[in-house]
């Protein structure tokens, strides 16, 4: 159980564009969803906690403008990285929990920006 | 001064050694404890869950959490190389369900 999947895994884009990362918990309801980002060798940077039907609550210094959160199911987050630049590569994770549980994470995304 | 701190390492040890891991807060209101275990380029895995003081065990792992001194443990027996990984912990308070500490992570790099 508490199984938490995202998509894409890996993907490279052109600096301008936008791309979206989606967040799945497969096997409960997450009220709560966390989006992360980690650069190499560093410890995880939370970027913004949204909770289901709600506005997201961003962490200081994070762009509410650049990444764009959006909880609009008890199983699905997106994350929408806009006008991407090189600075915004980075490996981003999500995790979900229930209410009652423990954080779990998904397996995380690789963003490459060219 | 950081909320949680964590021994980055490296870690180096051999095949079958006991290694303990551990974290310090300054928090007292923290009740829950976690750790996590991160493979290279993966989402971190939830290892060990315990509330306020105490042990737990789990197969290999041991969860040890000492509220007097805001010190927790995890140790490892009998390590194996696929434990190689940067073990996280992290923890949170009793009322506030959303705001989790994390620790910066150690590298544990178990030898064959």
């Amino acid at each position: 159980g508490a199984v938490v999947s995202q998509h894409p895994s890996w993907v490279i884009c052109k600096s301008g564009t936008s791309v979206k990362i989606e967040c799945r918990s497969l096997d409960f309801q997450a009220t709560t969803m966390f989006w992360y980002r980690q650069f190499p060798k560093q410890s995880l940077m939370l970027m913004a906690t949204s909770n289901e039907g709600s506005k997201a609550t961003y962490e200081q210094g994070v762009e509410k403008d650049k990444f764009l959160i959006n909880h609009a199911s008890l199983t699905l987050s997106t994350l929408t990285v806009t006008s991407a630049h090189p600075e915004d590569s980075s490996f981003y994770i999500c995790s979900a929990r229930d209410g009652v549980s423990e954080q779990y994470f998904g397996p995380g995304t690789r963003l490459t920006v060219t | 001064q950081k909320e949680v701190e964590q021994d980055p390492g490296p870690l180096s040890v051999p095949e079958g050694a006991i290694v303990s891991l551990n974290c310090t807060y300054s928090n007292s209101a923290f009740q829950y404890f976690m750790w996590y275990r991160q493979y290279s380029r993966k989402g971190p895995e939830l290892l060990m869950y315990t509330y306020s003081s105490g042990n737990k065990e789990d197969g290999r792992f041991t969860a040890q959490v000492d509220k007097s001194s805001k010190y927790i443990s995890l140790f490892i027996r009998d390590s194996q190389p696929s434990d190689s990984a940067t073990y996280l912990c992290a923890m949170r308070g009793e009322y506030n369900f959303n705001k989790f500490y994390f620790g910066s992570g150690t590298k544990l790099n178990v030898k064959p």
